[in-house]
């Protein structure tokens, strides 16, 4: 069975441009979330979906970034104008359920650069 | 605001010893702790975790101690192999918010044949 796959792996990017992030979750799984790691520091939660509703955006940093999952399958994270500070790994992680000892399971990031 | 901690940020070990990572944290309302290994370019994958009733947990060479009256808990790699040089994390969920992982800053761990 195939993991969580993102796309792109990498994208180096100037400040002001923009740019679409993909997710791919686990087939079957209803839960997909977002996170971050800027250099460094920890990983950060951004948002998580149930199916194609938004159950938590408590951690978008701001209105630059936008998440979307039509039809409850693939997510994509724009970001709308970027910054230099957006710069780091994003995450993507699917669940099949939604409880607390529920493993997400994790996608290989996109290192995302802005220059 | 971190609200879990973890030390040390890096860490070699030799080849057999036991490699120990330790964090802390403070919202009491935490009362799932998983710990998560990621290897150079993969994501985090889930290691072993913990629920505060119990005090230690063991998967193989993989052991994780819980202080519930300390607010800490570590993980401990006995017999080390340099298949295991990777970063960890730490992390802490809630009941009430179950899909948010609230991870610590990451050990990287390099163990030497």
């Amino acid at each position: 069975e195939a993991g969580v796959t993102q796309f792109p792996s990498h994208s180096v990017i100037e400040k002001g441009q923009t740019v679409t992030l993909r997710c791919d979750p686990i087939s079957g799984h209803d839960n997909l979330y977002w996170y971050r790691r800027v250099m460094g520091k920890e990983i950060k939660f951004l948002l998580h979906f149930v199916k194609e509703s938004k159950q938590d955006e408590s951690g978008m940093p701001n209105n630059r970034f936008l998440a979307e999952r039509t039809g409850g399958t693939y997510s994509t994270l724009k970001v709308q104008p970027a910054e230099l500070e957006d710069s780091g790994v994003y995450f993507c992680a699917s669940s099949q359920e939604w409880h607390l000892q529920e493993t997400q399971y994790f996608g290989p990031g996109t290192r995302l650069l802005v220059l | 605001q971190q609200q879990v901690k973890q030390s040390p940020q890096s860490l070699i070990v030799q080849k057999g010893g036991i490699s120990i990572i330790n964090c802390a944290y403070e919202n009491t309302a935490f009362d799932y702790f998983p710990w998560y290994q990621q290897f150079p370019g993969k994501g985090p994958a889930l290691l072993i975790a913990i629920r505060p009733d119990v005090s230690e947990k063991k998967e193989g060479r993989f052991t994780i101690s819980f202080n519930k009256s300390a607010k800490q808990f570590s993980l401990h790699i006995m017999d080390s192999q340099p298949g295991d040089s990777a970063t960890y994390f730490c992390a802490a969920l809630t009941s009430s918010n179950t899909g948010k992982l609230i991870f610590g800053q990451g050990t990287t761990l390099q163990v030497k044949p």
